[in-house]
């Protein structure tokens, strides 16, 4: 069945670079999310990447994809205190509403 | 360009009282809705999502339920609030299923 994993709790210092990892199980996966949830808003889209790519970058955020062992991760280069955050994963199937994990939650201490 | 209200922002309801969450969309028209839930320290539960007028998916059983009047228009609903109904209820819409979700900014429901 479909199902999406993350850790649930990450600590960086600032400056440093955060990895927030997520494995998915549906091999038909056509594109992969992150989203950002800032304390009490809703969720904000960061970046996507779809299926057929291995990498993609967008000034600090590098998304790296590994389809054989379906596993998502996002790197935030040069972590700021703006960062903190929970980080969703979701990953999208053709005509089925998405997948996300259950979020985690970044912490960066100054 | 799109847009997406959600209101009210925070509300605090006594067990057994009725519930009426809005969400509009702008800018757009048939769009996916969903209303999903976050409990504390829980991630995103799937509620109900609608791909037209009138149509409803509900993904679990609970004490909630929805309703598309208009094409833009998503309502989550009760009849009687449980304690068990607390938590952040959030909509967003999308092109299709399968595409990112632009979420509105959440209600927090806290019932007493």
């Amino acid at each position: 069945g479909e199902d999406v994993e993350q850790s649930l709790f990450l600590s960086v210092r600032e400056g440093d670079s955060s990895v927030i990892n997520c494995t998915y199980t549906d091999s038909s996966s056509t594109y992969l999310y992150w989203y950002k949830q800032e304390p009490g808003a809703g969720l904000q889209l960061l970046t996507y990447i779809f299926s057929n790519m291995d990498m993609k970058q967008d000034q600090r955020l590098t998304v790296l994809l590994n389809k054989k062992d379906k596993h998502l991760s996002l790197r935030i280069a040069d972590t700021q205190t703006g960062d903190s955050a929970i980080y969703f994963c979701a990953e999208s199937m053709s005509n089925t509403p998405l997948v996300f994990g259950k979020g985690t939650r970044l912490s960066v201490i100054a | 360009s799109q847009t997406i209200h959600q209101w009210p922002a925070t509300l605090v309801q006594p067990v057994g009282s009725p519930l009426s969450l809005e969400c509009t969309v702008e800018g757009t028209s048939n769009p996916n809705l969903y209303w999903y839930r976050q409990a504390a320290g829980r991630g995103l539960q799937l509620l109900f999502y609608s791909v037209g007028i009138g149509q409803i998916s509900s993904e679990v059983p609970q004490n909630l339920s929805a309703s598309r009047p208009q094409d833009r228009q998503f309502i989550l609903s009760s009849k009687k609030l449980l304690l068990s109904d607390s938590g952040f209820y959030l909509c967003a819409w999308s092109v299709t299923r399968g595409n990112g979700y632009t979420f509105g900014s959440g209600t927090r429901l806290t019932v007493v």
